[in-house]
């Protein structure tokens, strides 16, 4: 069974601060992605990752940078956080072709 | 600019009968089709899919509907549940596009016991 796995829950973080979310995946799986969902717009995604080293932006990149120094690993960064990041990130996973896998989420407060 | 549109916000039905979830797209080069189900507190899992050049997949108690000419797909859930209560996402790919998957916004289905 696939496992992705994001390593907070929940995050409370300040404005300004520089945010790291980590996610794992333990299927060897080639891609990796970040979402954010807020309520009424659904999951949005941030940024891909197609294999090691590889990024590539999604719809709302912006504020947002990523890392894939690992194939198992993905972390989304916040740069300097604002209230407007404030939203439950979903991290997934997946092979070159086939569903999306995903972790449970992290909920992330900026104040 | 939606290109997934679910236009129901919520939807509920009684244990025993037909749910069905509604999801429209704009995007004529979508090629690919899922449902994700998602609980409070968990990650959406995935349900079911169909390719275009399918009009319908079954599995099980869950049966997806394409028609390509209207951009419409439709989940039916028969008979529904009360483990079914939850909220389901409508989402698309263009295959040559990688595995980029676009949602709707969500529809929130309550089974009345």
């Amino acid at each position: 069974d696939v496992k992705v796995t994001q390593s907070s829950r929940y995050l409370v973080k300040r404005t300004g601060e520089k945010v790291f979310l980590e996610c794992v995946q333990d299927m060897d799986h080639e891609n990796m992605f970040w979402y954010r969902q807020d309520p009424g717009l659904g999951l949005r995604l941030i940024y891909f990752s197609y294999d090691v080293k590889m990024k590539e932006k999604g719809d709302i990149p912006e504020g947002y940078s990523v890392s894939r120094e690992k194939k198992e690993r993905f972390s989304l960064i916040l740069e300097s956080a604002s209230t407007n990041q404030t939203s439950m990130y979903l991290c997934a996973s997946s092979l070159r072709q086939g569903p999306q896998h995903f972790g449970d989420g992290t909920r992330l407060s900026i104040l | 600019d939606q290109q997934v549109k679910q236009n129901s916000p919520s939807l509920s039905v009684q244990e025993g009968r037909i749910s069905i979830l509604n999801c429209d797209y704009t995007n004529s080069m979508f090629d690919y089709f899922l449902w994700y189900k998602k609980y409070p507190a968990e990650g959406p899992t995935f349900l079911i899919s169909i390719s275009s050049i399918k009009d319908k997949n079954e599995d099980g108690r869950f049966t997806v509907f394409l028609n390509k000419s209207a951009k419409h797909l439709s989940l039916h859930i028969v008979p529904s549940q009360p483990g079914d209560s939850a909220v389901y996402f409508c989402a698309a790919l263009h295959m040559e596009y990688g595995n980029k998957l676009v949602f709707g916004a969500g529809t929130i289905l309550r089974v009345k016991s």
